[in-house]
């Protein structure tokens, strides 16, 4: 099955500093890969995700970036802010055989003043 | 509109005991999904429902653990006895389609088995 391995498990980052999270997978089938932001005490939620056909996709201060071949997407913040804190999730799924998300372990991000 | 909720929030028990958690998905959504994050990992995957169907439990630890999804609305997860390793945060998620659909999170119910 597929493995997802997630780096690194803590961040910490300067305001307006930019903060790199980087992801592997395993299954070379797997063609969506979805970005998920929990802030502490709430519910994960989808920021940002990136499909197999395409090896960028930006939005406003956060990018994905995806390398097919190598196997590894990783996620940008650029311009960092304090409510950018929380931990990040990285997923990967093949959704042609599967719905259910493979996730990292967590990167937990704290954006100093 | 509503969001996906989860109750109860946190839940103690006693090894040996039973729990079971609910999760209402989203109004309309087909697909709900059942995951758990023990300490410091990863959002592990349990199972996926479409409607009131079982389409994939790969991720169902072992028997000890029942979902069940009656006429397709909201879910339960039983889990009889529990066990210490039973501890973590239980997620459900739910989604209009499969495969590219966002898969929308509830807040979780945070298991804690003395």
């Amino acid at each position: 099955g597929e493995n997802v391995e997630q780096h690194p498990s803590t961040l910490s980052v300067q305001e307006g500093d930019s903060a790199v999270i980087k992801c592997t997978y395993s299954d070379s089938a797997s063609n969506y890969f979805p970005w998920y932001k929990q802030e502490l005490g709430k519910r994960p939620q989808l920021i940002i995700d990136i499909r197999s056909n395409v090896g960028e996709k930006k939005d406003q201060r956060i990018a994905v970036t995806l390398n097919k071949t190598a196997k590894h997407f990783s996620l940008h913040i650029t311009e960092t802010q304090p409510e950018d804190s929380a931990v990040y999730f990285c997923a990967a799924i093949n959704t042609g055989t599967a719905s259910k998300l493979t996730f990292g372990t967590g990167t937990r991000l704290q954006v100093t003043l | 509109e509503a969001g996906v909720t989860q109750f109860p929030s946190h839940s103690v028990i006693e090894k040996g005991q039973t729990v079971t958690l609910r999760c209402d998905p989203i109004s309309g959504h087909d697909n709900l999904y059942w995951y758990r994050r023990v300490m410091g990992k990863e959002i592990k995957f349990l199972l996926h429902f479409v409607k009131e169907s079982k389409q994939d439990e790969s991720g169902m630890p072992n028997n000890r653990f029942l979902a069940e999804r009656t006429g397709g609305t909201y879910s339960t997860l039983k889990v009889q006895p529990a066990e210490l390793e039973d501890s973590g945060v239980y997620f459900c998620a739910s989604s209009q389609e499969m495969g590219f659909g966002e898969q929308f999170f509830g807040p979780g119910t945070r298991l804690t088995v003395l």
